[in-house]
């Protein structure tokens, strides 16, 4: 079956600074990638939408300066958290569509981010 | 808009009797539904999905669910409950017709007790 690996699972980070967390499909090709948040009571918000070689559509209420998507590849996308602050810290899932059409998605292990 | 709701935020269950967790959705158009699994400190999983054609689907590990288009639910089924099937589950739909968002239901932890 289709792998989506997610890295680095786990990240501690100081306040201030900037972390970035990788989205790979390993095995086939996405052009699109979706990147959510968990939020401690469970529920998952999708942040964006990231198509291979254009911006990110990000949600309402999302803001774009400070989670950067980049989608340089059919195979890679990459979410940094800039200037992290405490409440940036969240269980960050990313997932990805093959590029045939196909209805299921393939989500990440997902990073467990920590803002100190 | 899109919504779906999981009005139950756990479920217990015995192991050996059946599971259900249930699910409703709201859609403008035709609706693609499906049921993703999380174990602790893990992504989702795929469990199974309705696009079209029978409202009965079955799925992964022995789920099922079924799609009720007049009730607009798509509650998921598991006729004997095993202690490993204790999880986060969340239904999710996609509007057939809006494009790529995938929204998610709030999450129904299941417990199964030996």
């Amino acid at each position: 079956g289709a792998v989506v690996s997610q890295h680095p699972s786990r990240v501690i980070c100081k306040s201030g600074t900037s972390v970035k967390i990788e989205c790979r499909s390993l095995d086939f090709q996405a052009t699109t990638m979706f990147w959510y948040r968990q939020f401690p009571k469970k529920s998952l918000m999708l942040m964006a939408t990231s198509n291979e070689g254009s911006k990110a559509t990000y949600e309402q209420g999302v803001e774009k300066d400070k989670f950067l998507i980049n989608h340089a590849s059919l195979t890679l996308s990459t979410l940094t958290v800039t200037s992290a602050h405490p409440e940036d810290s969240s269980f960050y899932i990313c997932s990805a569509r093959r590029t045939a059409t196909n209805e299921k998605l393939f989500f990440g292990s997902g990073t467990q981010l920590s803002v100190l | 808009a899109q919504s779906v709701a999981q009005p139950e935020d756990q479920v217990n269950v015995a192991e050996g009797n059946p599971l259900t967790v249930k699910c409703t959705y709201s859609v403008s158009g035709n609706p693609y539904l499906f049921w993703y699994v999380q174990y602790p400190n893990r992504g989702l999983q795929f469990l199974l999905k309705y696009i079209t054609g029978d409202n009965l689907v079955k799925g992964s590990y022995g789920f099922e669910a079924e799609f009720n288009k007049s009730q607009t639910s798509f509650h998921l089924k598991k006729p004997s409950a095993l202690v490993s099937d204790s999880a986060l589950y969340f239904c999710a739909v996609r509007d057939a017709a809006a494009g790529n968002k995938l929204t998610f239901g709030g999450g129904t932890r299941v417990l199964v007790k030996p």
